[in-house]
């Protein structure tokens, strides 16, 4: 079984509507991350998580929300959907555990989002 | 500021014949650098990383790196390209005391024939 599991794979949806990434971790990792993948750009981090109560903005959190509802669990939300958030996302982990320079990230297989 | 610089967005490289993906970071302090694969509509996968321990840094599917301070580079090689290499390559570099990854904007490698 995948370690990290992102639900749905793939989601089509209509501009201004509400959708909902869903994120989980079997790793017991405490830090969560949600970022989107366009072509040519790389990866760009939308929101972290470094335990159940604390959230942080990354770069591009403008019209995404998230929720943090377990340590496994990390919930990125669109609140009006436009069509310029069709991307690809990931959500990753990783655990401070372990210490300095061994910390890695750990990625989910994505979802493909489509808003037309 | 840090950043990360994969020199080349395309490679084309012959079945056999070795593979170079260049990767250049600027980084305040000693920072981990990773590599990641991102096969066709698949997540991404760690190849390998630097934690500064040997320079040369083995990875999975005999990929290896050379972390070299003096020219801020870790480049990615393989020997030999095997179709099932075909995929975008991705250079992270995360400085030292930091949470953030910072991304390079991808290398996709063909392998022909």
């Amino acid at each position: 079984d995948a370690d990290v599991t992102q639900t749905p794979r793939n989601r089509i949806t209509k501009t201004g509507k509400r959708i909902m990434l869903e994120c989980s971790q079997t790793k017991g990792h405490d830090r969560m991350y949600w970022y989107r993948q366009d072509p040519g750009l790389g990866l760009r981090l939308i929101y972290y998580s470094f335990d159940v109560k604390d959230i942080n903005k990354g770069e591009i959190s403008d019209g995404y929300s998230v929720s943090r509802q377990a340590q496994a669990k990390f919930s990125l939300s669109l609140e009006s959907a436009i069509p310029n958030q069709t991307a690809l996302y990931f959500c990753a982990t990783s655990d401070t555990r372990l210490a300095g320079l061994r910390e890695t990230q750990y990625f989910g297989p994505g979802t493909r989002l489509l808003v037309l | 500021a840090q950043s990360v610089t994969q020199l080349d967005s395309h490679v084309s490289v012959s079945e056999g014949t070795p593979v170079l993906l260049r990767c250049n970071y600027s980084s305040s302090y000693s920072p981990s650098l990773f590599w990641y694969v991102q096969h066709p509509n698949k997540g991404l996968q760690l190849l390998l990383k630097y934690t500064s321990a040997a320079t040369l840094v083995k990875g999975i599917n005999g990929f290896e790196a050379e972390f070299k301070k003096s020219e801020t580079s870790f480049h990615l090689t393989k020997p030999s390209a095997h179709m099932s290499d075909a995929a975008e390559y991705f250079c992270v570099v995360r400085p030292s005391g930091t949470y953030k990854y910072i991304f390079g904007t991808g290398t996709r490698l063909k392998v022909l024939a």
